[in-house]
């Protein structure tokens, strides 16, 4: 079955830095998101994205979130100043047209804030 | 605000016996819900689905779910539990009119042998 990939599998940063997570969604679908995962619980939505551009986003995507394709395979999120509380496992996902009642996730980015 | 309440935290069964791990919703309009599941370190996978027509879905694993719209639920139910079984699971909605999908806060089952 196709996969999603998300890179790097685990990232330490300090508070303030930026961060970059990157996905490569599976090759044919057309729709694009980020869930985060607070403690092993809660998955939380986080933004959607189709048609180069955001569809839907959270209350959580402030100012400090961008989303971006850059090269029509893969689908970064970005953090321009992270916080202590941005500290979680951070999941893309992607759903083709043909079946947009399917999401497809990644294995994730754990994401710990110093 | 459309959602799903997982009200259990944790469901513990003995291996072989049913399992029930239940879901309630709230939505407007005719809703759109799904079960995922989640192994240790690995991202959600895809069960089932409730879109229309009958209100016993069947999906992966031997797992089914049953629709209730009067009492608004979708529990997830298997007749008969394995180890491998043991997992987090999260009942999930989309947002009508949009492709946005919001997700209980999970629950998780432990299958005991």
């Amino acid at each position: 079955e196709p996969e999603v990939t998300q890179t790097p599998s685990h990232q330490v940063t300090q508070m303030g830095q930026e961060v970059i997570l990157r996905c490569v969604p599976i090759s044919n679908h057309l729709y694009f998101y980020w869930y985060r995962q607070i403690l092993g619980q809660k998955v939380e939505f986080l933004v959607s994205f189709y048609n180069n551009e955001i569809s839907e986003k959270s209350e959580i995507f402030d100012d400090q979130f961008s989303v971006e394709r850059p090269d029509g395979s893969n689908f970064t999120l970005k953090i321009r100043s992270t916080k202590l509380e941005d500290s979680a496992m951070y999941f893309c996902a992607s759903m083709s047209k043909a079946d947009v009642v399917r999401l497809f996730f990644g294995s994730g980015t754990q994401l710990s804030v110093l | 605000a459309q959602s799903v309440a997982q009200p259990e935290d944790q469901v513990n069964v003995a291996e072989g016996n049913p399992l029930t791990v239940k879901c309630t919703y709230s939505v407007s309009g005719n809703p759109y819900l799904f079960w995922y599941v989640q192994y240790p370190n690995r991202g959600l996978q895809f069960l089932l689905k409730y879109i229309t027509g009958d209100n016993l879905v069947k999906g992966s694993y031997g797992f089914e779910a049953e629709f209730n719209k009067s009492q608004t639920s979708f529990h997830l139910k298997k007749p008969s539990a394995l180890v491998s079984d043991s997992a987090l699971y999260f009942c999930a909605v989309r947002e009508t009119g949009t492709y946005k999908y919001i997700f209980g806060t999970g629950t998780r089952l432990k299958v005991l042998a």
